[in-house]
């Protein structure tokens, strides 16, 4: 069965700090994989898209990484902001077929002053 | 133009009436869906459209009917729901169908049915 785990399920944090989200797949055939920011009753936005060969890809203070080998992803958010405060939803993307997307939950992420 | 847009933002309907969601999108994509999401809970795939053509509907129930009435317009019509369909419900479009075509979300309608 296709499934995306993630962890932790919510997280708090200070402004300022590093944190780092995780995300475990089991999914085939995969194409790649997603990282979106979900704010409270918004669509998601689009943060990384990597494909298996890539190892890292970033966007501002964002950074994930992907290991194929081991099916694994994480997101790294650096010097957190306020604003940071949302979900953060890893989605893995199947080859062929319809662009079927497979969802984690989420880890629901909180940046407390 | 880089975004897809849904109206209205919120929508309240009794069961007996009938509504209409809209999405569009003016990037050039292909294809369009349809997902709809409870709180706290991941999106749920309802239908894709390819090419104006409905290429995928998961078992939604026929009180939901799609339409896409050209390359940037899904509309989804709405009627006799049942206060359970309360969610928050997403138009996505992508370039196309593959599984490399990254999907542009909008920002939802909020619905609620009393």
């Amino acid at each position: 069965k296709n499934q995306v785990e993630q962890s932790p399920q919510s997280l708090i944090i200070l402004e300022g700090k590093n944190c780092t989200l995780q995300c475990n797949y089991t999914v085939s055939p995969f194409s790649n994989l997603r990282w979106y920011k979900q704010d409270t009753g918004r669509g998601p936005v689009s943060l990384t898209i990597m494909t298996f060969s890539e190892n890292t890809k970033s966007n501002g203070r964002y950074t994930a990484t992907l290991d194929a080998d081991t099916k694994q992803s994480s997101l790294h958010i650096t010097a957190s902001q306020l604003s940071d405060s949302a979900s953060y939803i890893c989605v893995v993307s199947l080859m062929g077929g319809y662009n079927k997307l497979i969802f984690g939950a989420g880890t629901r992420l909180a940046v407390h002053p | 133009d880089t975004e897809v847009t849904q109206t209205p933002k919120h929508l309240v309907m009794g069961m007996t009436n009938k509504k209409s969601l809209k999405c569009e999108q003016h990037m050039g994509h292909r294809a369009m869906y349809w997902y709809k999401q409870k709180a706290k809970k991941p999106p749920e795939l309802m239908f894709v459209y390819s090419y104006e053509k409905l290429s995928i509907n998961e078992s939604v129930p026929s009180r939901f009917s799609p339409e896409c009435p050209n390359s940037s317009l899904l509309n989804l019509h709405l009627h006799a729901l049942q206060p359970e369909d309360s969610a928050l419900y997403l138009c996505a479009s992508s370039p196309g169908t593959s599984g490399t075509s990254e999907q542009f979300f909008g920002p939802g309608t909020r619905l609620t049915v009393l």
